[in-house]
């Protein structure tokens, strides 16, 4: 298996742009969640998944933020209108079971200017 | 909601020390997992400890589970430059309204002087 699949790698986009992150988890994995990582604030899990349903969004900073998963192989996290502070490294994660190992995808890293 | 603190913050060892990372929890925890995240990298998942008091080896690596599962440690032997990175501790929700939920730990930044 690839592993968890993130796109873009790096972005840089300017303040007020719209960014969309993907994600592909490992096949046949019923959780996906999706992780912020800054220095400042460590690693900050956004929302997570459960076989495609949003189970705690908790952490969506605000309304500028939305995560999707349309079908089991595929998730976005949209970010409209971005703003410099949301310049970080997002992580996107895949799980088989409710209490097993997380397999984490390479990161998108985003900069907002 | 629940939340590990995770100490030190950051650990400068020459190589060969010993190093040792906590983590502490208020409340009785679930379960403990390690992961290990390089510069530049992703977290890598260690271990899962689940009993009371559990320890587990991984050649250099000892884990260990307190008995009152509200603290959780790991232990590198004679560190060695591969060591590097951040260790984060990650607690994982085996039940209620946020079951499968996995909130981590501040994590440990470990540099090795060779």
């Amino acid at each position: 298996d690839a592993g968890v699949i993130q796109s873009p790698r790096h972005e840089v986009t300017e303040m007020g742009q719209e960014v969309t992150l993907r994600c592909k988890p490992i096949s046949g994995h019923d959780y996906l969640f999706w992780y912020r990582q800054t220095m400042m604030r460590g690693l900050e899990l956004l929302i997570y998944f459960n076989n495609n349903v949003p189970i705690d969004d908790s952490g969506m900073p605000e309304d500028r933020f939305s995560a999707k998963m349309p079908n089991a192989s595929f998730s976005t996290l949209k970010i409209q209108p971005s703003e410099p502070r949301d310049s970080a490294v997002y992580f996107c994660a895949s799980s088989l079971w409710t209490d097993g190992e997380l397999f984490f995808g390479e990161g998108s890293r985003l900069t907002v200017l | 909601g629940q939340q590990v603190m995770q100490i030190p913050q950051y650990q400068h060892v020459q190589e060969g020390e010993d190093f040792t990372t906590y983590c502490n929890s208020s409340t009785t925890l679930s379960n403990i997992q390690w992961y290990k995240q390089r510069p530049g990298g992703h977290p890598v998942f260690l271990i899962q400890l689940v009993k009371s008091g559990e320890v587990k080896k991984q050649k250099r690596l000892t884990f260990q589970f307190g008995e009152a599962k509200k603290n959780s440690s790991l232990h590198i032997t004679a560190t060695q430059t591969t060591d590097v990175g951040t260790y984060f501790c990650a607690e994982r929700n085996a039940g209620g309204t946020s079951y499968g939920k996995l909130t981590f730990g501040q994590g440990t930044i470990l540099t090795v002087h060779p």
